[in-house]
């Protein structure tokens, strides 16, 4: 069965603090993607990548970056969090073509006090 | 630019009732579209797809939807609602070469 693997389900940082937010998918998909989810505003697009070390600004990248050094792992850093980046994260990954959608991980959902 | 709607915040039906999730698209050319489902704490869960031929897509768990391409609408069914389908629902769109847009959600509870 395939999986995309969040490394962690809740997560608790302070404000300010370098947070790490790792995913990894064992489908040898070449496109990556995180999203953040809100009540009332759905998923929105943080940064997406079709391949290593290639990456892209979805639609609210601010107080964001990513890296995928390898194929399989796409890391989400909040370089200084702050509380209004609390929220729940998804990642999700594809294949190429893209014709059967996305496969999601669990997500994360992380609390910045 | 592609874009998503979901009508309705929350669709309330009692077990046994059949239900409807709204939505509507645009996106320029040839649609892709997707329904996916959130339980509490989870990510999504893929329920069924529309990329081309029959307008009626039959998916998991017993739901369809039906592509209207006049109306742009790919309403989300099921004929009896379980209690058990109680979750949020996310339609999906993207064009050709594009990433996908997802609606905002509907909340879905069936009444026991």
């Amino acid at each position: 069965d395939v999986k995309v693997t969040q490394s962690s389900r809740y997560l608790v940082k302070r404000t300010g603090e370098k947070v790490f937010l790792e995913c990894v998918q064992d489908m040898d998909h070449e496109n990556m993607f995180w999203y953040r989810q809100d009540p009332g505003l759905g998923l929105r697009l943080i940064y997406f990548s079709y391949d290593v070390k290639m990456k892209e600004k979805g639609d609210i990248p601010e107080g964001y970056s990513v890296s995928r050094e390898k194929k399989e792992r796409f890391s989400l850093i909040l370089e200084s969090a702050s509380t209004n980046q609390t929220s729940m994260y998804l990642c999700a990954s594809s294949e190429r073509r893209g014709r059967d959608g996305y496969t999601f991980g669990s997500g994360t959902r992380l609390t910045v006090v | 630019a592609q874009s998503v709607a979901q009508p309705e915040d929350q669709v309330n039906v009692a077990e046994g009732n059949p239900l409807t999730v709204k939505c509507t698209y645009s996106v320029s050319g040839n649609p892709y579209l997707f329904w996916y489902v959130q339980y509490p704490n989870r990510g999504l869960q893929f329920l069924l797809k529309y990329i081309t031929g029959d307008n009626l897509v039959k998916g998991s768990y017993g739901f369809e939807a039906e592509f209207n391409k006049s109306q742009t609408s790919f309403h989300l069914k099921k004929p009896s609602a379980l209690v058990s389908d109680s979750a949020l629902y996310f339609c999906a769109v993207r064009g050709y070469g594009q990433n996908f847009v997802f609606g905002p959600g509907t909340r879905l509870s069936v009444l026991p």
